[in-house]
């Protein structure tokens, strides 16, 4: 496979379960990013890892926790999600610095009953 | 801090209208400044970018210029094809990480 991949491609879980969402990219990238994209705000971004450390964290609530095990794998682990969760959750890779070009996988949607 | 400002869609055009989709920018330092374009059910994908004060990106027929003294990246396109039909971010970085700050995005409707 080639470029940025994520699964599942569509989640539906309820305010209890626990799931996890995977990205894993192919580009040889340093840099891998989490995105929030929903109907009523602009895409939000939630957390940058950077030669697998985090670099930053956007003010997520403590529900979403990323791992990043290797600069190929990126993980969104989801715990007692709320309805508000819903959305299309992106995940992005790059050479990270300020001129590149971020390469996105097609998204994850996620539907919290 | 940081912000992108950008033309409220939809935008509905005849397939070989001119297109523009205005953006601003608020920025600390020298940003570089992307319009990324998705398509129905896709990711984003990069359009084109452009990385200091008057340079022109440019890619598929679409043009930007990078405007210091305007503060602005206005996408363009002189012929549009129904193809072209998708939602258009305008968007800017100016950490070393490489974060983008987001437009809130203009659907691009164009038909036949």
């Amino acid at each position: 496979e080639t470029g940025v991949t994520q699964t599942p491609r569509h989640l539906v879980m309820g305010m209890t379960n626990k799931k996890s969402l995977k990205c894993e990219q192919h580009l040889g990238h340093n840099a891998m990013y989490w995105y929030k994209q929903s109907a009523k705000k602009p895409l939000e971004l939630m957390f940058v890892y950077s030669l697998e450390e985090r670099v930053e964290n956007n003010s997520v609530p403590s529900r979403f926790s990323p791992e990043c095990p290797n600069s190929s794998h990126l993980f969104l682990h989801l715990h007692t999600l709320q309805p508000e969760d819903s959305a299309l959750y992106l995940c992005a890779s790059s050479q990270g610095g300020t001129s590149d070009t971020q390469y996105f996988g097609p998204g994850t949607r996620l539907t919290v009953l | 801090g940081n912000s992108v400002t950008q033309m409220e869609g939809p935008v509905t055009l005849s397939e070989e209208a001119f297109l523009t989709i205005n953006c601003t920018y608020t920025a600390t330092g020298y940003p570089s400044l992307f319009w990324y374009v998705q398509y129905p059910g896709e990711g984003l994908q990069l359009l084109l970018k452009a990385t200091k004060a008057d340079d022109k990106g440019s890619n598929k027929g679409f043009e930007a210029t990078y405007r210091k003294e305007t503060t602005s990246f206005h996408l363009e396109k002189g012929s549009v094809q129904v193809s072209d039909s998708a939602v258009y971010f305008c968007a800017l970085s100016t950490d070393s990480w490489g974060k983008l700050q987001f437009g809130a995005g203009t659907q691009v409707v164009v038909t036949p």
